[in-house]
């Protein structure tokens, strides 16, 4: 099973908003609405900012907003943030019944 | 608190075994499936394995598929996960990992600090 395909890295400037995308197939993203997304920073586990391809946990921010069309979901981080510097992984099940992560996109503020 | 502990990470030999434990607390363990995740350092984010909450179904990643064992003993609160035949590829940190939601297959809400395992001769 390959790694989902996300961009290596997204940047923008405070205030602005960003997408970050996660590229997979029929028999993972586009087979299921069961997308997930992780934030995670330097050294810290991950932590869960979207499941089911668009609730988010209680306690994550409404700037974090997730879809999907077809074999691609997307992350929308809107109202950008100097705390929102970190990396970003989607998470797909497979038909094989395991699960497959993406590649993983660092964002930078600028 | 809902808390999830990793331990027996270490260094190995290659072609040698270790055993990891994640010991689970703050939530009725036995009321989820339970996952392994890995990350090499520096690398990304990959899963390794999980196991339905009586232990009826488990399932594994290629990578470790005939070499890797889960398990879980539900009345210790605890997860396991036996690594043998140890290759420098498997050099991770490794994190268990639970779900939000009883059925979800991904959404892991809780995980733990993270045990590094770190195989070389």
């Amino acid at each position: 099973q390959s790694a989902l395909t996300q961009p290596a890295s997204v940047s923008g400037s405070p205030g602005q908003s960003i997408t970050i995308s996660c590229t997979g197939s029929s028999s993972d993203v586009g087979g299921y609405n069961h997308v997930s997304w992780f934030q995670q920073y330097p050294g810290k586990a991950p932590k869960l900012l979207i499941y089911e391809v668009h609730n988010r946990p209680s306690g994550v921010s409404n700037r974090f907003s997730g879809s999907k069309s077809g074999n691609t979901a997307s992350l929308t981080i809107s109202g950008l943030q100097t705390e929102d510097e970190a990396d970003y992984y989607c998470c797909s099940p497979t038909t094989t019944n395991t699960r497959v992560f993406g590649t993983g996109t660092k964002v930078t503020v600028l | 608190e809902v808390q999830l502990v990793e331990s027996g990470g270490g260094l190995v030999q290659p072609g040698r075994s270790l055993r990891l434990s994640c010991a689970a607390s703050g939530f009725t363990f036995d009321g989820f499936a339970m996952h392994w995740v890995r990350q090499a350092p520096g690398k990304g984010l990959e899963w390794v394995s999980a196991i339905t909450w009586n232990s009826g179904r488990m399932d594994y990643a290629d990578s470790v598929k005939g070499r890797f064992t889960i398990s879980r003993d539900n009345a210790k609160n605890s997860l396991y996960l036996q690594m043998n035949s140890l290759r420098a590829e498997d050099s991770a940190f490794y994190y268990c990992a639970k779900p939000l939601i009883w059925n979800s297959p991904n959404a892991f809400d809780i995980w733990g600090q993270g045990t590094l395992v770190t195989v070389s001769s």
